[in-house]
Parts: structure tokens; sequence; C-alpha cells
């Protein structure tokens, strides 16, 4: 596709339950970063991928929430027994290369909402 | 940690008056990216200003990276309706490749 295309754009879940959001970055960009934010808040951010591996992690807030980009493209962002203040929009961004920090690209964002 | 700081919070202006926003990071940065987001949309990518006093100009828009490179402002010439949004600075310090957001200023331009 043309742009960063994230999956789903809304989710509602019960709290406890899994949670799995994916990102599909623009074709040959090898860095992805997932942000998240909260109503009226910037981009808070959570993990950045370079190719295949984790290269930093240091924004993810607990161990529920994990994330892979196991073939370097598609990642998914996953969230272990949900809790209520999880609830924010995801924000996925790729860039051509992390290391030259180009500009990032976010996909429309996920919106979770735990009840 | 870094943290980038922004003010103001909000700012409301006639169509035609003019709007700053200010960025201050807490570290030294690397670089620093401005977005822009309308409402219920994602960031959109502005600029990014790398240089010390770096100064750069995209129509109305003006950004300008500070000589310590620790702060960065944007700043809008006679605001129209379309520059309605949310403006955020986004910061990245030396050695890493994340960037640390600000909170965001959320113009409103009345007509």
């Amino acid at each position: 596709g043309a742009g960063v295309s994230q999956t789903p754009s809304n989710k509602v879940t019960e709290k406890g339950k899994y949670v799995e959001l994916r990102c599909d970055p623009i074709s040959g960009h090898t860095a992805l970063y997932w942000y998240r934010q909260s109503l009226g808040q910037g981009p808070e951010f959570l993990i950045y991928f370079q190719g295949t591996g984790a290269a930093d992690d240091s924004g993810l807030p607990n161990d529920r929430f994990f994330a892979v980009r196991p073939e370097g493209s598609v990642s998914t962002l996953k969230i272990q027994r949900t809790e209520r203040g999880d609830s924010a929009v995801y924000l996925c961004a790729s860039s051509l290369s992390g290391r030259v920090t180009g500009e990032l690209f976010f996909g429309e964002g996920s919106r979770l909402t735990v009840l | 940690g870094q943290q980038v700081m922004q003010i103001p919070q909000y700012q409301h202006v006639q169509e035609g008056e003019d709007f700053t926003t200010y960025c201050n990071s807490s570290t030294t940065l690397s670089n620093i990216q401005w977005y822009k987001q309308r409402p219920g949309g994602h960031p959109v990518f502005l600029i990014q200003l790398v240089k010390s006093g770096e100064v750069k100009k995209q129509k109305r828009l003006t950004f300008q990276f500070g000589e310590a490179k620790k702060n960065s402002s944007l700043h809008i010439t006679a605001t129209q309706t379309t520059d309605v949004g949310t403006y955020f600075c986004a910061g990245r310090e030396y050695n890493f490749n994340k960037f640390y957001f600000g909170s965001g200023t959320k113009l409103n331009v009345k007509p």
C-alpha cells in the first residue's frame, strides 16, 4: 500500500483480555516505531525496530506489552491482561532508515478501549 | 530521561493573526522534527532541523533551532483556518533513534 496500514482501527475489549494490534509499514522502510497517544497528549514512545530486531524497547510500560517484527516488515503489538489505563490510540510509524533519522510516516492508529 | 516541553498548550487566534509555539528539551538534541495533527487524524511530518541556529521556511511557516540545540520554535504568519490542528515537536538525542514528542500546542483559528 501507499502508506502505513494499521488494523484494527478500533478495538473494544474487556479488562483482563489479550489484544493484538497490527502494523504494515511502507514497503522498504526498515525502521518501525510504536507510539501510544492518550487524549490531549503527544505520542509516547513504546518501541523501535530496525529490521527484525527491537533496537530499543525502553518505552514499553511493563511486561504485559510485547512487540514482534519477525520478517522485518509487519509488526504486531501484543498486550496481555489489558487494564483500563491501556486505553489509548496506538500509533505505528515507519521510516526509510532509523539511523538517517528521516521523517516518520504514521498510520491512522488503532484506538483501544478497555472496559 | 529526556523530556520535551511545549508551550502554550492551547492558542486561539483570529484568522490573519500570527501564531508561535515553543519547544524546550532537557537535553541537547541531535535533531528536531515538527509534526501537525489535524483533529481525528494522525501526525504528519512538517520539517526536520539539524544544525545549531538553523532557520527553515515553508511558505507562512518559519522553524528555528536554538544555538544550544535545546529549543525550537514554529511561527505561522497570518494564520488561516486550514492551519487548525495540534503542532508537535519531536526531539532526538545523539546516539538514540527514538523521538520524544512534546505535549503539543493546539491551534484554533476563528474565521
